[in-house]
């Protein structure tokens, strides 16, 4: 089955210091993985997606993931964590089955709170 | 461009009511998907498209909702009658195959 897990209902952590939201995935063949935030009374906005390449990826706002095959993980990291980091984040997997190949499977997500 | 646009920002309706939510996607785009989100269920696919013709509709939760997608710039989620467990947050996302969804901006939906 195709599936996305999100361990962390919650993230707590101080401003300044590193920051790491947990992903994981089950899919058949190679993962399309992404990235989303939401802020609050807003829309998903897309962060980074891992398709092919260099495991580590980075995206927008300073954020970076990295995709570990063999732990089946796409974290998202950040070095440094901002009071405006604070928000919704969901990672997603593209349903690669046949028939369904455009649609993309979300984690219930994972709040972020970042505190100054 | 303008991004997918969505309207309107915020409905307010009695029971009963028709309700009609509309999504322009981003030209160019094949694909456009109906999401809800509640904080209950949190995100939930209704249905999507792929050049304008219904793929999925299997989480469209009953007969009183119905998605059309008529021509490539435009999408209606319609429903009929709307009832207060409909309230939530309704997001029309639009993308190409290999990228990522561009979300809009969701209509807040109250059904009193």
């Amino acid at each position: 089955a195709q599936s996305v897990a999100q361990p962390e209902d919650q993230v707590n952590v101080a401003e300044g210091n590193p920051l790491t939201v947990k992903c994981t995935y089950s899919v058949s063949g190679n993962p399309y993985l992404f990235w989303y935030v939401q802020y609050p009374n807003r829309g998903l906005q897309f962060l980074l997606k891992y398709i092919t390449g260099d495991n580590l990826v980075k995206g927008s706002y300073g954020f970076e993931a990295e995709f570990n095959k063999s732990q089946t993980s796409f974290h998202l990291k950040k070095p440094s964590a901002l009071v405006s980091d604070s928000a919704l984040y969901f990672c997603a997997v593209r349903d690669m089955r046949s028939g369904n190949t455009g649609k993309l499977i979300f984690g219930q997500g994972t709040t972020l709170q970042v505190k100054p | 461009d303008a991004g997918v646009i969505q309207s309107p920002r915020h409905e307010v309706t009695e029971m009963g009511q028709e309700v009609t939510l509309r999504c322009k996607p981003i030209s160019g785009h094949d694909y456009l998907f109906w999401y809800r989100q509640t904080m209950m269920r949190g995100l939930e696919l209704l249905i999507y498209f792929n050049n304008n013709v219904p793929i999925d509709d299997s989480g469209m939760p009953e007969d009183r909702f119905s998605a059309k997608m008529p021509n490539a710039s435009f999408s209606t989620l319609k429903i009929q009658p709307s009832e207060p467990r409909d309230s939530a947050v309704y997001f029309c996302a639009s993308s190409l195959l290999a990228g990522g969804y561009t979300f809009g901006s969701g209509t807040r939906l109250t059904v009193v």
